[in-house]
């Protein structure tokens, strides 16, 4: 019973294009998101986040779009360079306790 | 992940061994979670605790798993008698604070212990 969904397992994106990554919930009750990225051989270091009373969160080249009546979440991450090349991982945060619900991943690979 | 310490890094059991999982979390953290990444999968919560409480073990399983964050020192995550399916990457994190949309805290990870089964 997966909650956090991302449906396409990777991603290949030419250097300087913009590169999209999607991820969609089941859970109406969930109300933070965040995406991870996470190079082999490390932990995941925290990306962007967006509150569900929001529907677009920007920081620098990386942009998140919320649209809560489709349960969809997307990050936007224009223009894409190499070092961008990772697995991105979107959560959402359940309740009070800091449990994160991942999703399985997307592996981006970004052409130079 | 900078200042989240596990180790080891990587560890090698046979069944029925037990296994050992350090943690030392951030400098100032005192709230610190496990999750379990099996292969092909995203990381899922095992449990979260702060200094001498679990408050959240709802991801553990019933058997053979156990955690504690004592006063000094390290979080330990423990595993008896593992068997091959225990096999994967254990991830722990720390905060400041609870994580919760309230606080907006962050959760900090480590790089992680490949625990391989034989």
């Amino acid at each position: 019973d997966q909650q956090v969904k991302q449906n396409s397992p990777s991603l290949s994106v030419q250097e300087g294009r913009i590169s999209i990554l999607n991820c969609d919930y089941t859970n109406s009750m969930f109300d933070y998101f965040l995406w991870y990225k996470k190079y082999p051989a490390e932990g995941p270091t925290f990306l962007i986040s967006i509150s569900s009373i929001k529907d677009k969160n920007e920081d620098g080249r990386f942009t998140v779009f919320l649209n809560k009546s489709a349960k969809h979440l997307s990050l936007h991450i224009v223009p894409s360079q190499p070092g961008d090349s990772a697995v991105y991982f979107c959560a959402a945060l359940r309740g009070s306790q800091g449990n994160l619900i991942f999703g399985k991943g997307t592996k981006l690979s970004v052409k130079p | 992940n900078a200042g989240v310490m596990q180790n080891p890094r990587h560890l090698v059991r046979r069944r029925g061994q037990e296994a050992r999982l350090r943690c030392s979390p951030m400098k100032g953290h005192s709230h610190v979670y496990w999750y379990r990444q099996l292969p092909e999968e995203g990381l899922k919560f095992m449990v979260y605790l702060q200094k001498e409480n679990i408050i959240d073990e709802s991801g553990m399983p019933k058997e053979r798993f156990s955690a504690e964050f004592p006063k000094e020192g390290p979080s330990i995550l423990r595993i008896q008698q593992v068997v091959r399916g225990d096999s994967a990457a254990y991830f722990c994190a720390s905060s400041a604070r609870t994580a919760t949309p309230a606080t907006n805290e962050k959760l900090f990870f480590g790089s992680g212990t490949q625990l391989s089964v034989l």
